[in-house]
């Protein structure tokens, strides 16, 4: 079955750029499937941050989409996260996800990662 | 953008009780809902797509309902293993949102 693993650094310097990938396994990224990333601060609740398609195609939430690029590598069946100019607002578990699919149009995210904590600080 | 709103934030009840968690939007998204389970130090675990149904493994004393802009997710009778946090989850147009989580404590 397909599964998802965050992978990157856990600490980042203030106004430097958080990056992490998602490798898949289990199954290809080719698929009619939308890969989103979520993340949650610590003890707070969860924020859609984006989300791709393996054409490259990729929507993102209005409060990031100054700072975010999401990207797709099919060669590595992977896809991956930058989030630029970083804060300590930004400090979170960053979770990959893959979208349930009915009929054509996504219902839910019913695969995710196991989470990465990345923290913002000096 | 589409609020979520939960309520109650926080819920304390027993084994074999049945608890209601409500799930308002801040307009109508069909049925375009999901609910998710989550325990400290995990991801969000699927239970209910398009508000009303269950994900596949998912016990059946979980149930959701709703349409429009209420919806609420149900557990018939508490087990020790469904103390979480639950958060619902929109999914029409962008962004998606979550509501705010819902605590559900042992009493």
């Amino acid at each position: 079955q397909v599964q998802l693993q965050e992978s990157g650094p856990g600490l980042v310097k203030p106004s430097g750029t958080l990056s992490l990938t998602c490798g898949i396994s289990g199954g290809s990224i080719s698929t009619t499937n939308w890969w989103s990333w979520v993340r949650q601060p610590p003890g707070k609740g969860l924020e859609w941050v984006g989300e791709i398609y393996h054409s490259g195609t990729t929507n993102y939430s209005p409060s990031l989409k100054s700072r975010v690029t999401i990207s797709v590598d099919k060669s590595k069946n992977q896809f991956s996260l930058n989030l630029r100019s970083v804060t300590a607002a930004d400090t979170a578990i960053y979770y990959c996800a893959r979208d349930l699919r009915v009929r054509g149009v996504t219902n839910a995210f019913d695969i995710w990662g196991r989470g990465t904590l990345v923290t913002v600080s000096s | 953008d589409i609020q979520l709103t939960q309520s109650p934030s926080f819920l304390s009840a027993s084994v074999g009780d049945r608890v209601t968690i409500t799930c308002r939007a801040s307009q109508g998204i069909s049925s375009f809902l999901a609910w998710y389970q989550q325990k400290p130090g995990k991801a969000p675990k699927l239970l209910i797509y398009a508000a009303s149904t269950l994900q596949s493994g998912v016990p059946s004393r979980f149930s959701g309902s709703g349409s429009g802009t209420e919806f609420t997710l149900t557990i018939s009778s508490l087990q020790p293993e469904d103390f979480a946090t639950y958060s619902c989850l929109h999914l029409t147009g962008y962004p998606r949102t979550f509501g705010q989580g819902t605590k559900l404590e042992i009493k």
